[in-house]
């Protein structure tokens, strides 16, 4: 699978909408853009995931680059609850092991 | 119910004791996964269960020895450890239906192992 590059942290305030990029140059046509978060002292959980057309979920929406090298994550209102880390994953569908490779994430603090 | 459960929540075990992680799903799920996550950085696949077989073993030192023995559960026996291998051990499982398919992943909130 290949690899996604995204900041170390981030900052937000509470209520105001959060933009976490994620670059994937390397994508591959059947690489599906994945996004898990982790909060604190729990396991990771799903997000939101998208081929190729921007995606809406009750949690996020996901917005695709046209050429897909990159991807944002958008909360539209942070709360306090949202800080956590957020991984951005690719996965060839074709990869039936349904494995998931985690890169280093982006550690995203909400500011009351 | 979408909860992954495992047990024990911490552990504590010398290098010369031999001990178990436990993780149950009741989703139907027939693919679960064990993790390793050392601090401050991400999970790390350690190995893959589909329809109660091992299909993925990243490479993980025998010490540890995996076991499904339903679809529901899945066991992480520890033998012998290194201080080194003290961790957080995530437990996931998902649907597995093919390629092509997406299968969310649900994990369990782990087992955090110290090893003295």
């Amino acid at each position: 699978d290949a690899k996604t590059t995204q900041p170390n942290s981030m900052e937000s305030n509470e209520e105001e909408p959060v933009h976490l990029p994620c670059n994937h140059s390397t994508i591959s046509g059947t690489d599906y853009i994945h996004w898990y978060r982790q909060l604190p002292s729990q396991g990771p959980e799903y997000v939101i995931h998208g081929l190729t057309s921007n995606v809406n979920n009750r949690m996020a929406s996901l917005a695709i680059a046209e050429d897909r090298k990159s991807s944002t994550l958008i909360l539209h209102r942070a709360t306090l609850r949202d800080a956590a880390v957020y991984y951005c994953i690719l996965r060839d569908v074709n990869n039936a092991g349904n494995m998931l490779t985690f890169g280093g994430g982006t550690r995203l603090m909400v500011k009351p | 119910d979408t909860e992954v459960t495992q047990t024990p929540k911490h552990l504590v075990m010398g290098m010369t004791n031999k001990k178990s992680l436990k993780c149950e799903q009741h989703m139907g799920h027939r693919a679960m996964y064990w993790y390793k996550q050392k601090a401050k950085k991400p999970p790390e696949l350690m190995f893959v269960y589909s329809y109660e077989k091992l299909s993925i073993n990243e490479s993980v030192p025998s010490r540890f020895s995996p076991e499904c023995p339903n679809s529901s559960l899945l066991n992480l026996h520890l033998h012998a450890l290194q201080p080194e291998d003290s961790a957080l051990y995530l437990c996931a499982s998902s649907q597995l239906e093919g390629r092509g398919s997406y299968n969310e992943q649900f994990f369990g909130p782990g087992t955090r192992l110290t090893v003295l």
